[in-house]
């Protein structure tokens, strides 16, 4: 079936920008993640969602960063006023369900650059 | 607090031999899950193998086993048999039962395969 798809690929912006990146779980997964991967840089967690509601968002850097999931299937992350900062790749994953026994699957990542 | 540590920026390895990927770890959760996953140059995470904190015996999968030693909190990655295609950055991850869904990730390790 497919995988954990990304749009856009790649996104430049301008700072103080706003900035939507969205994706699409796999079918039938209930638990769907954001990460930024900065450059040499492993994964780092923002937020998780588990059907509609975020269980998770203590990864969120600061308030410019919000993320909704309103049908429990694609999820937005919002970027408010972009900084040069920001730019990272913007990793999304899913998987059957949060519990730990549960792999997640990850799509190929949105490369945010901000200018 | 979940930390993983992962001590080899870079390592090389000759074509068909095995090679050893550390990864050391820190967490105050009784139960968890440890993770490998595979980025190569084209950017997605490929998982590769689990291994459960209570799983009595060490996770294989193909040519992928995880030397799993829990008093000394390591989780490595052994790769037999290697292949040019195995070029690529490793990132070791874990999972707390008691900390949702998220991943914590290592800073990663990019093994290089000589013909």
């Amino acid at each position: 079936g497919a995988g954990v798809s990304q749009t856009p690929s790649n996104k430049v912006t301008e700072k103080g920008k706003y900035v939507e990146l969205r994706c699409d779980p796999i079918s039938g997964h209930t638990a769907l993640y954001w990460y930024r991967q900065s450059l040499g840089q492993g994964p780092e967690f923002l937020i998780y969602f588990q059907g509609t509601g975020a269980a998770d968002d203590s990864g969120l850097p600061n308030d410019r960063f919000f993320a909704v999931r309103p049908e429990g299937s694609v999820s937005t992350l919002k970027i408010q006023r972009t900084e040069r900062g920001d730019s990272a790749v913007y990793l999304c994953a899913s998987s059957l369900d949060a519990g730990s026994v549960y792999e997640q699957y990850f799509g190929p990542g949105t490369r945010l650059t901000v200018t | 607090a979940q930390k993983i540590t992962q001590t080899q920026p870079g390592m090389f390895v000759q074509e068909k031999e095995a090679v050893t990927l550390d990864c050391t770890y820190d967490t105050s959760d009784p139960s968890y899950g440890l993770f490998w996953y595979k980025q190569p140059s084209s950017g997605e995470m490929i998982f590769l193998i689990y291994q459960g904190s209570y799983d009595q015996q060490n996770a294989t999968e193909g040519r992928y086993s995880l030397n799993f030693q829990k008093a000394r909190k390591s989780a490595n990655l052994v790769i037999s048999a290697s292949q040019l295609g195995d070029s690529a950055m490793y990132f070791c991850a874990m999972r707390g039962y008691n900390q949702g869904g998220k991943l914590i990730f290592g800073q990663g390790t990019e093994l290089s395969v000589k013909p």
